[in-house]
């Protein structure tokens, strides 16, 4: 079953602005991921942030982490056309299989150019 | 990082017969590999837990008759879509972890796979 939920289910900004997505999970996590879709296509793992994290950043991405409310942030910034994807946030949960992840719903980016 | 390639990219069956796909962990050994169905413009459903050398274990709701995993070895996983039926269509994602370390907690994800039954 799932387990977050993204929200904004749709984002549609311009080239040069910052994107942000939230997620929320339900249970008590190793660690929390967000993957990158295409349009049909396979998943691309973004970043990665433990549970233990509170920020981590990677290039133009920044997760926010915060147990306490069970929710995630991921912004990318200065947007450009070819982020346009749906973004995942997946969880592994805690006293689950290693690698076992709960996907949400996602968002769909669009970034206009 | 590491490569999980999955085959076919994209098949299209009769109503009745059966579909094959396969999940190889290219570049190292996955005791643990997993697999996900996706419909149209939704998320990601987890359909099973395969480990190596034993019975995979399926999520509540998915028939493991109807869904067939096979994971004879650390490098290859199967799932076969047996009597598909055009509600089977779907877009299928395996994905792997590595035996290398115990402690390791990213999944690999191979490209996924559009079976379209007519």
């Amino acid at each position: 079953s799932q387990q977050g939920e993204e929200d904004p289910q749709a984002l549609s900004i311009q080239e040069g602005e910052n994107a942000t997505m939230n997620c929320s999970y339900k249970t008590s996590i190793n660690n929390l991921q967000w993957y990158r879709q295409n349009s049909g296509r396979g998943l691309v793992h973004l970043i990665l942030i433990r549970s233990n994290e509170r920020e981590k950043h990677s290039g133009r991405l920044r997760v926010t982490l915060d147990t306490s409310k069970k929710s995630s942030s991921l912004l990318i910034t200065a947007s450009r056309a070819a982020d346009t994807a749906s973004y995942f946030c997946a969880t592994d949960d805690r006293g689950s299989t290693l690698g076992r992840l709960y996907f949400g719903r996602g968002t769909q980016l669009t970034v206009w150019p | 990082g590491a490569v999980v390639s999955q085959h076919p990219s994209w098949v299209i069956c009769k109503s009745g017969t059966s579909v094959k796909i396969e999940c190889r962990s290219l570049d190292f050994q996955a005791t643990t590999m997993f697999w996900y169905r996706q419909f149209p413009k939704q998320s990601l459903m987890l359909m099973a837990t395969s480990n190596e050398g034993s019975k995979a274990t399926y999520e509540q709701g998915v028939e493991k008759d109807k869904f067939l995993i096979n994971h004879a070895s650390l490098t290859l996983s199967t799932l076969t879509v047996t009597s598909a039926h055009p509600e089977d269509s779907s877009f299928y994602i395996c994905s792997a972890r590595s035996a290398s370390t115990r402690r390791s907690t990213e999944a690999f994800f191979g490209q996924g796979t559009r079976l379209t039954v007519v």
